[in-house]
């Protein structure tokens, strides 16, 4: 069972729609959840962290994490074209807890 | 702003040669920096965590005698690419962690060095 988990996609979504994605993750006592998205050819950017459960919300991002599931999920209002990148779902883990494995990333393309 | 500078953006190089990578904190001071690799299509692999100071700790799998790193200052790590061969040919990103924010705080990434070695 890999630590990370993602569906690799593609998600294909209507500018407008909601976008939801979804990770789950191995290591119970984890504690630092984090979304980064990614362009293509670039290094990716943090857009969300969460580290209790429930939504956190900013913007048109929300964040939902249940510990007891072991799932965190993103979703994305109002996408736009370009909101069309690898969204990586990272979660710090390891027995000091400083190891941020990245799940394998959802692509995500958002059409006209 | 950038937190993290990393540079060369790109880079090719013949095959047996070295490369060397820099990585800067701009913000703070790092006494922990990540060396990340992402080949085509895949997601970014931690590769070692480099310790200002002291030694690297190398992930499984990963050569410390081929990825050389330096953490000289609590500003700057190197990743120096050994002997390099076609299948080093990755993108290698740096990251750092503002660890006066807690435990629990993200990494930035620097915008990461493509190398290609022919």
């Amino acid at each position: 069972q890999k630590e990370v988990e993602q569906n690799s996609g593609p998600l294909s979504v209507p500018e407008g729609a909601i976008a939801s994605l979804n990770c789950t993750y191995s290591d119970r006592g984890s504690q630092s959840f984090f979304w980064y998205r990614q362009y293509s050819g670039k290094s990716p950017e943090l857009i969300m962290s969460i580290y209790s459960n429930g939504d956190k919300e900013d913007g048109r991002f929300t964040a939902q994490l249940n510990k007891a599931s072991q799932y965190v999920s993103l979703l994305i209002r109002d996408s736009q074209p370009s909101d069309s990148a690898t969204y990586l779902c990272a979660v710090f883990s390891g027995a000091a807890g400083n190891k941020l494995t990245f799940g394998g990333g959802t692509r995500v393309l958002v059409k006209p | 702003g950038a937190v993290v500078s990393q540079h060369p953006s790109r880079v090719i190089c013949k095959s047996g040669t070295s490369v060397k990578i820099e990585c800067r904190s701009l913000d703070f001071q790092a006494t922990t920096m990540f060396w990340y690799r992402q080949f085509p299509k895949q997601s970014l692999m931690l590769m070692a965590t480099s310790n200002e100071g002291s030694k690297a700790t190398y992930e499984q799998g990963v050569e410390k005698d081929k990825f050389l790193i330096n953490h000289a200052s609590l500003t700057l790590s190197t990743l120096t690419v050994t002997s390099a061969h076609p299948e080093d040919s990755s993108f290698y990103i740096c990251s750092v962690r503002d660890m006066a924010l807690g435990n629990n705080s993200p990494l930035h990434f620097g915008n990461g060095t493509r190398l290609t070695v022919t």
